[in-house]
C-alpha cells in the first residue's frame, strides 16, 4: 500500500505486505530528514533519519528514500506488522535545530 | 535505556491560570526543546534551549511562555495566562548533538486542557 503526499492521511494495509508512506517536505535548505512513529497517547519515536546528501539509507525493515529535486521523501516499512500501526510524520530539520514536522499518515495494519 | 520523562501526563487548568510543565531530559544531553500537538494536527516547534539560554524559538512562544533550567535535571515550560488555545499535547525532547544531525528524543508528553 502507498500514500500520496500529504493529501491521504490513512494508510490501510495487510498484514506481511510492504507500506509506502509519502511526505513533501517544504523547504530546498533543509539538510536533515527524521521519520517519527507516534503510536496513540505517546510522544513521536524515532525510526530513521537520513541527511541532505543522501538518497536511500536503510535500517531494520525500514528505508527511506529522499528525492530533492522534487523534494520528496518516503518511508518504506517491509513486512508491515500489526505493531507497525501509528501515526507516521515526516520531520525536517533546515537550520538551527527546530524540526518541521509534517502532517502525518495513519497507518493501519490489518491482520 | 534512557528516556524523556515529563510530569504531570495530564494537566488540566482553568483560563487565566498558570501552568508549569515539566521535563527531564536525558542526562547527557545539551539540547531541550518544547513542541506542542494540537489534538488531530501535526507536531509544532515552540523553543530550544541550549547553555541556558533560548537558541531559537518560534512565532507560537510569545510572551506568555518561559523556559527554565533551574537546576541540573529539569526542564520547565511556564505558561503566565492560559487561554483556551493553549490545549494541546506538548512535548519535551532532548539531543547530544556530537555531529551536525542528531535525532531528539521525544518524551510522552503531557496533555495540557484548558477550561
Amino acid at each position: 500500500g502507498e500514500s500520496v503526499g500529504l493529501h491521504l492521511p490513512t494508510l490501510s494495509v495487510q498484514e506481511g505486505d510492504n507500506s509506502i508512506i509519502n511526505c513533501a517536505y517544504s523547504n530546498s535548505a533543509s539538510d536533515y530528514f527524521i521519520w517519527y512513529k507516534q503510536e496513540s497517547g505517546k510522544g513521536p519515536q524515532f525510526i530513521i533519519d537520513i541527511r541532505s546528501n543522501m538518497d536511500k539509507r536503510q535500517g531494520q525493515r525500514v528505508t527511506v528514500l529522499l528525492n530533492k529535486t522534487v523534494k520528496h521523501l518516503s518511508l518504506q516499512i517491509a513486512a508491515t506488522q500489526p505493531g507497525d500501526s501509528a501515526v507516521y510524520f515526516c520531520a525536517e530539520r533546515t537550520s538551527g535545530s527546530r524540526l518541521t514536522f509534517g502532517e502525518g499518515t495513519q497507518l493501519t495494519v490489518n491482520p | 535505556e534512557p528516556e524523556v520523562t515529563q510530569t504531570p501526563s495530564h494537566q488540566v487548568t482553568q483560563m487565566g491560570q498558570e501552568v508549569i510543565l515539566r521535563c527531564v531530559p536525558i542526562s547527557n544531553h545539551l539540547y531541550f526543546y518544547w513542541y506542542r500537538q494540537i489534538l488531530g494536527q501535526k507536531v509544532e516547534f515552540l523553543v530550544s534551549f541550549y547553555n541556558n539560554e533560548i537558541s531559537e524559538k518560534s512565532e507560537i512562544f510569545d510572551d506568555q511562555f518561559s523556559v527554565e533550567r533551574p537546576d541540573g535535571s529539569n526542564f520547565t515550560l511556564k505558561i503566565r495566562s492560559t487561554k483556551l488555545e493553549d490545549s494541546a499535547m506538548y512535548f519535551c525532547a532532548s539531543d547530544l548533538r556530537t555531529g551536525l544531525y542528531n535525532e531528539q528524543f521525544f518524551g510522552p508528553g503531557t496533555r495540557l486542557t484548558v477550561l
